[in-house]
């Protein structure tokens, strides 16, 4: 297996444009994860989806972040308008694990480097 | 709710050394508990992890942590360290059914 796919590798966008992140999860796998990684507040969970349907989205940080599940193969983040302090690494992770214990092992995709000027 | 705490945001270190990365935690029920390593332009891998049973867990790459419940510790050791080894390295608690909570990671500098 090609392990969780995320696209594009890098974005560098001007403030107020939309971006959008894409992420293909393994096979197979009931659980797709978006994180976002910064300096100042570590890795934190956006929000996670089960059998494609978004069960905690707590994490996200305004209305201006939403996240899809159109299928169980693709998923995507969207940033819309972008501002600089979502500037980060967006990752993507998928687990395959039973029933509630989605947490023993998560795969992770190379992640999204976004720069938004 | 629970909360984790990486208590060097940085360690630096000579080849062949040993190390220790140091995690503390916070939790009112019984948790799980996670060491991720992400390489230079890689994403996050699995180190090992902390289920339940024996305390002292082994993971990949040499890398061993020992869960201290009376500490609430979970602190990451290798007797000797590579320049392979430099990295950033997360600590991460979780509860059946909720979701992971990550520390704000350790960078760990391996000189020569």
């Amino acid at each position: 297996d090609a392990g969780v796919i995320q696209s594009p590798r890098h974005e560098v966008t001007e403030m107020g444009q939309e971006v959008t992140l894409r992420c293909k999860p393994i096979s197979g796998h009931d659980y797709l994860f978006w994180y976002r990684q910064t300096m100042m507040r570590g890795l934190e969970l956006l929000i996670y989806f089960n059998n494609n349907v978004p069960i905690d989205d707590s994490g996200m940080p305004e209305d201006r972040f939403s996240a899809k599940m159109p299928n169980a193969s693709f998923s995507t983040l969207k940033i819309q308008p972008s501002e600089p302090r979502d500037s980060a690494v967006y990752f993507c992770a998928s687990s395959d694990a039973p029933g509630t214990d989605s947490n023993e092992k998560l795969f992770f995709g190379s992640g999204t480097q976004l720069s938004v000027l | 709710a629970q909360s984790v705490t990486q208590l060097d945001s940085q360690v630096p270190v000579f080849e062949e050394a040993p190390v220790e990365l140091r995690c503390n935690y916070s939790s009112s029920v019984s948790v799980y508990l996670f060491w991720y390593v992400q390489y230079p332009n890689q994403g996050l891998q699995l180190l090992l992890k902390y289920l339940s049973g024996s305390t002292l867990v082994k993971g990949i790459n040499g890398f061993e942590a020992e869960f201290n419940k009376s500490q609430t510790s979970f602190h990451l050791r290798k007797p000797s360290v590579h320049i392979s080894d430099t990295a950033e390295y997360f600590c991460a608690v979780g509860v059946v059914g909720n979701k992971l909570v990550f520390g704000a990671g350790t960078i760990l500098r391996v000189k020569s």
